[in-house]
């Protein structure tokens, strides 16, 4: 059974522009989690989508945004990018909201 | 953004000892706990969860203890192996998120 899979997996953009970040969850999971982790910082809390909707999200500006598709994949959208956005994005998926949660192997972003 | 914490960064444990990783939380109103491992270069993987009605839980190799009286959860690792070398993460369950500590590195020393 294939795991949680992000793509792309390294990602190269200059300030100001968008980046989208994409994640297939594990088959039959319909609960996906977006984290960024900076260098040498934990797993911070982005978004959480359920059924394709969003259900909570962290403490991030607006231009942090994401959606969830039928087949419950989904993208994380960041707009205006910073250098300070430069981290590893990870995406989980579960059965539901507070259950066994399943990494994918992240996008390294980079912003220059 | 939020985060679980920790009491210490870096661990380092003789192959063969016992390690010991703790971590605090703050919320007393979290129902679920988890740790997780994370290797260089890869995601988080799941070791083992524990929920707030219940004070030990035992995997293999592994045992995550609560104390929820003093807001505190560590996780056991016994017989440590070079291949437990890893950043290990606790996470708590709160308000329909899970919120991650910054992490501790555990080196393995030969």
């Amino acid at each position: 059974e294939a795991g949680v899979t992000q793509s792309p997996t390294h990602l190269i953009k200059t300030r100001g522009q968008q980046a989208t970040l994409r994640c297939s969850p594990i088959s039959g999971h319909t609960s996906v989690y977006w984290y960024q982790q900076a260098l040498g910082l934990g797993l911070q809390f982005l978004l959480w989508y359920d059924e394709g909707e969003e259900r909570n999200r962290g403490n991030f500006p607006p231009r942090f945004s994401g959606r969830q598709f039928p087949n419950y994949s989904s993208e994380l959208n960041v707009n205006a990018l910073e250098l300070e956005d430069s981290a590893l994005y990870l995406c989980a998926s579960s059965w539901g909201g507070s259950t066994e949660a399943f990494f994918g192997q992240g996008t390294r972003l980079t912003v220059v | 953004g939020e985060s679980v914490g920790l009491h210490l960064p870096t661990l380092s444990v003789q192959e063969g000892d016992n390690s010991i990783i703790n971590c605090a939380y703050s919320n007393s109103a979290s129902d679920y706990f988890i740790w997780y491992k994370q290797e260089s270069g890869k995601g988080p993987q799941f070791i083992i969860d524990i929920r707030s009605n219940m004070d030990k839980r035992q995997g293999q190799r592994v045992t995550v203890l609560l104390n929820k009286t003093v807001k505190h959860l560590s996780l056991q690792i016994a017989a440590t192996q070079p291949g437990d070398s890893a950043v290990y993460f606790c996470a708590e369950s709160r308000d329909d998120k899970i919120i991650f500590g910054k992490g501790t590195r555990l080196h393995i020393l030969p």
